[in-house]
């Protein structure tokens, strides 16, 4: 079955930038999301790639995409501690209600 | 930005109990989804729903699960006898809908912690 692996944790100080790193195994997945937790809050989607791109900006966000090896990253330019959260790594196959996997997540502290 | 509501934020029950987790999902959404997240886990899928109907279920959803869309406005999750291990985060999901991963974005709600004594 589909599987996507996140390492658990991840320190950076304020001001540098943070990568959190995922692989996953699914050949099939079309699309591959980052999500984001905040404290007693919900799933925050805070962006997306299909499989056919390499990369994709948005603002402070990079994601980087090895379709090859299946890994995904997700870098943080000049973090802030606001960006202190739990950040999921995701992916799905297309099809209109197809289900998403998850990764564990990886908590990321920001320490000013 | 319209967003998924779920409700109580906390519910705590007895082993056997039946418990009812309510949610309700964005207006024109046509998808919903439960997901569930046990303490340091995964974030693990439960089930689809789209058009009055389960669309998908994982092997998790035992008969012990059940879903519904009673009205209009509601979704929601039914565990009938209530088990130790179904301790969790509960998240409750809509989408739009169709091709393309924004009509397929998942709108999550803020989640019922479920503690089962």
């Amino acid at each position: 079955g589909e599987d996507v692996e996140q390492s658990l944790f991840l320190s950076v100080r304020e001001g540098d930038s943070s990568v959190i790193n995922c692989t996953y195994t699914d050949s099939s997945s079309t699309y591959l999301y980052w999500y984001k937790q905040e404290p007693g809050a919900g799933l925050q989607l805070l962006t997306y790639i299909f499989s056919n791109m390499d990369m994709k900006q948005d603002q402070r966000l990079t994601v980087l995409l090895n379709k090859k090896d299946k890994h995904l990253s997700l870098r943080i330019a000049d973090t802030q501690t606001g960006d202190s959260a739990i950040y999921f790594c995701a992916e799905s196959r297309a099809g209109g209600y197809q289900k998403v996997t998850f990764g564990t997540g990886t908590k990321l502290q920001v320490i000013p | 930005e319209p967003e998924v509501t779920q409700t109580p934020s906390h519910q705590v029950t007895q082993m056997g109990q039946e418990v009812i987790l309510r949610c309700v999902p964005i207006s024109n959404h046509l998808y919903f989804y439960w997901y569930r997240q046990i303490l340091g886990q995964k974030v693990e899928f439960l089930v689809s729903f789209y058009n009055n109907e389960i669309s998908e279920k994982s092997e998790i959803f035992d008969d012990q699960f059940s879903v519904e869309r009673p009205d209009g406005s509601n979704f929601t999750l039914k565990i009938r006898s209530t088990k130790l291990e179904d301790s969790a985060m509960y998240f409750c999901a809509s989408s739009e809908g169709g091709l393309g991963p924004f009509n397929e974005k998942l709108f999550f709600g803020s989640g019922t912690q479920l503690s089962v004594l």
